[in-house]
């Protein structure tokens, strides 16, 4: 199992609050990734890191920013919370096996925004 | 454009039983093919991983097929048992970048009853 963590795993918010999403991974890896997905849907890159300082939007469009001050650590903010924004946010890590890239997931945090 | 195809959308099956889930790909250029297997409220793990040189791969149970030529994987999952029941998402990568893009199916959500 891989040692790749997300705080909280679930946040009920209202309206027009600011919320950060944690997520921190032990395992020294440079790639870093956040998905949202939908019940029953398919996964969407928001966000991704290569490194510290580094960061790119994803295929997804999102009101969301990320940050990447440390390796470990790649947190995601909302400054204003939706209803639209109420889905489930996955945090990844990946490192390089063979010729390819192996993504470990976290557990993630289902955000619900009344 | 780019899409990863899953069938059937959802499947119950009877403990013990053994059953076939199928992947179609329109990925370009064509990298790697992973299956993941994701329980309700957590993170897809990875299962399998395929280059377009390997035609099986086997992890316990589960025995993931790959048809480079016509585009198909499939996921054989043996004596299936309780713990089974799960979302089985079929993710391909390109190699049109660094990143390795990522393409993800919807998944095919296996229900196993007693």
């Amino acid at each position: 199992e891989a040692d790749i963590y997300q705080t909280p795993r679930y946040l009920v918010i209202g309206t027009g609050k600011k919320i950060t999403l944690e997520c921190s991974q032990t395992m020294g890896h440079d790639k870093m990734y956040w998905y949202q997905q939908d019940p029953g849907m398919e996964l969407h890159l928001i966000h991704y890191s290569y490194g510290v300082n580094s960061t790119e939007k994803g295929d997804l469009s999102s009101e969301s920013t990320v940050s990447r001050i440390r390796t470990e650590h790649f947190p995601l903010t909302l400054e204003s919370a939706r209803p639209s924004h109420t889905s489930q946010y996955l945090c990844a890590s990946s490192a390089r096996q063979g010729i390819s890239y192996e993504q470990y997931f976290g557990p993630g945090t289902r955000l619900t925004v009344t | 454009k780019n899409q990863v195809e899953q069938s059937p959308q959802s499947l119950i099956i009877l403990e013990g039983k053994n059953c076939t889930l199928q992947c179609n790909y329109t990925v370009s250029p064509f990298s790697n093919l992973r299956w993941y297997k994701q329980d309700t409220g957590r993170g897809p793990v990875s299962l399998t991983i395929m280059t377009f040189s390997e035609n099986t791969k086997s992890n316990g149970r589960y025995t993931a097929t790959l048809d480079a030529d016509t585009k198909q994987s499939s996921l054989h999952i043996t004596a299936s048992q309780l713990s089974d029941s799960a979302s089985y998402i079929c993710v391909v990568s390109d190699r049109g970048s660094t990143l390795g893009r990522l393409y993800f199916g919807r998944g095919t959500q296996l229900t196993v009853w007693p």
